[in-house]
């Protein structure tokens, strides 16, 4: 089946600009979750969603950075006037939920975000 | 808090050669570690994981609860091993049932053949 899915794979952005990232789960999956791959400083968590609303929203780094979740599906997560630190790769996955154990999250190909 | 640490951001290995990439972690509790993967130009993806105790692609890992690591190895390296390894650590996070990844800064394999 369709594995996780974002857009866009490359977005390019001037200082202060806000944009906007796109992921679309595997079907089914009630859990949602947002990293930040940046170089030398590996995976770093954002967000994770379960359903449409946000039990763990610990690592946003600042108030410029806010995420959604509609339909329990499509998430978005946005940052708004954004600086050249914000670049980095910004990955998504998705899991089956579960209250106790393994739930093997799955990673979407990423978005390679360039703040110019 | 919980921290992983994979002190090699590099290590290179002969093809055929022993391979053990170290991961080391902080946790107060009962941890699930995990080892994931990513080769060139492809997703990030699960390699193993600790309560199924499995072989995949030749490797293992065994939870050391007392020296607290988690160590990747594999007895013959081949060169299509050669990719970015990250360990991974699950634990509750601020939010009830979060279960976030914690990741270490990961390891670049490189096989010489």
């Amino acid at each position: 089946g369709a594995g996780v899915s974002q857009s866009p794979s490359n977005k390019v952005t001037e200082k202060g600009k806000d944009v906007e990232l796109r992921c679309d789960p595997i079907s089914g999956h009630t859990a949602l979750y947002w990293y930040r791959q940046s170089l030398g400083q590996g995976l770093e968590f954002l967000i994770y969603f379960q359903g449409n609303s946000a039990p763990d929203k610990s690592g946003l780094p600042s108030d410029r950075f806010s995420a959604e979740r509609t339909g329990g599906s499509v998430s978005t997560l946005t940052i708004q006037r954004t600086q050249q630190e914000d670049s980095a790769v910004y990955l998504c996955a998705s899991s089956l939920s579960r209250d106790r154990g393994f739930n093997e999250q799955f990673f979407g190909p990423g978005t390679r975000l360039t703040v110019l | 808090a919980q921290r992983v640490t994979q002190p090699e951001k590099l290590l290179s290995v002969f093809k055929g050669a022993p391979v053990e990439l170290k991961c080391n972690y902080s946790y107060s509790g009962s941890p699930e570690l995990f080892w994931y993967v990513q080769y060139s130009r492809q997703r990030l993806q699960l390699l193993l994981r600790h309560i199924s105790r499995e072989s995949i692609k030749g490797f293992t890992a065994d939870l050391n609860k007392g020296e607290t690591s988690f160590h990747l190895k594999k007895p013959f390296a081949q060169e299509e091993d050669s990719a970015m390894y990250y360990c991974a650590l699950s634990g509750r996070g601020s939010g009830a049932g979060s279960y976030q990844l914690t990741f270490g800064k990961g390891t670049k394999l490189s096989v010489i053949p």
